[in-house]
């Protein structure tokens, strides 16, 4: 079955630790995005990337990182320097970046900080 | 910038009820519409998409048309089911193919 796959499903870390969240899609899309939940809010954009090696800040890109070494995979790390980083953390993929193209997501992990 | 803005839940109907949720759009261009929803715990899944003035999005008995003269993309089921109890955010695909999310409206259905 194609999807996207996210893991851990829960996680939890200590202040000052940076934690990395897995992304992986076997779609074979070329369009990859990372998002935030928060309760009662919309989901906003952290970073997305329409190919391989290349990345692009979205709305609230500070405090996280990513990178993008293989189509399939995209990474989240969630730095020390994120000040609120306990919430839900969405991954999509699309087969491109148009404005028709559908966003596939995956379950979520949900990080939370102690 | 380009915006979305839903109804506000949450919305308690009983089963079989009519649901409406609206949702109006600002945009500078033509956006793509779209309405997810998500069940607890889980990701967001397409419940249908309109990309271009007038059309119609439909799926699972769900319904939603493109209304530019109107801005809006309202939600709409005929007959509820416990099952449809989720949260449903529209959504609208940007000038920058940047994907913009209402707040999300929660529907729990009572038998």
């Amino acid at each position: 079955d194609g999807g996207i796959t996210q893991s851990p499903k829960y996680l939890f870390r200590k202040e000052g630790q940076n934690v990395t969240l897995s992304c992986e899609q076997n779609l074979n899309h070329d369009a990859m995005y990372w998002y935030r939940q928060d309760p009662g809010q919309g989901l906003r954009l952290i970073y997305y990337s329409q190919i391989v090696n290349d990345f692009q800040k979205g709305d609230i890109a500070e405090g996280y990182s990513v990178s993008r070494e293989k189509k399939e995979s995209f990474p989240l790390t969630v730095t020390s320097a994120q000040k609120n980083p306990t919430a839900f953390y969405l991954c999509a993929s699309s087969e491109w970046r148009a404005s028709t193209d559908t966003q596939y997501f995956g379950p979520g992990t949900r990080l939370t900080v102690l | 910038g380009d915006s979305v803005t839903q109804m506000e839940g949450p919305v308690t109907l009983s089963e079989e009820a009519f649901l409406t949720i609206n949702c109006t759009y600002t945009a500078t261009g033509y956006p793509s519409l779209f309405w997810y929803v998500q069940y607890p715990g889980e990701g967001l899944q397409l419940l249908l998409k309109a990309t271009k003035a007038d059309d119609k999005g439909s799926n699972k008995g769900f319904e939603a048309t493109y209304r530019k003269e109107t801005t809006s993309f309202h939600l709409e089921k005929g007959s509820v089911q416990v099952s449809d109890s989720a949260v449903y955010f529209c959504a609208l695909s940007d000038g920058n193919n940047d994907m913009r999310f209402g707040a999300g409206t929660r529907l729990t259905v009572k038998p």
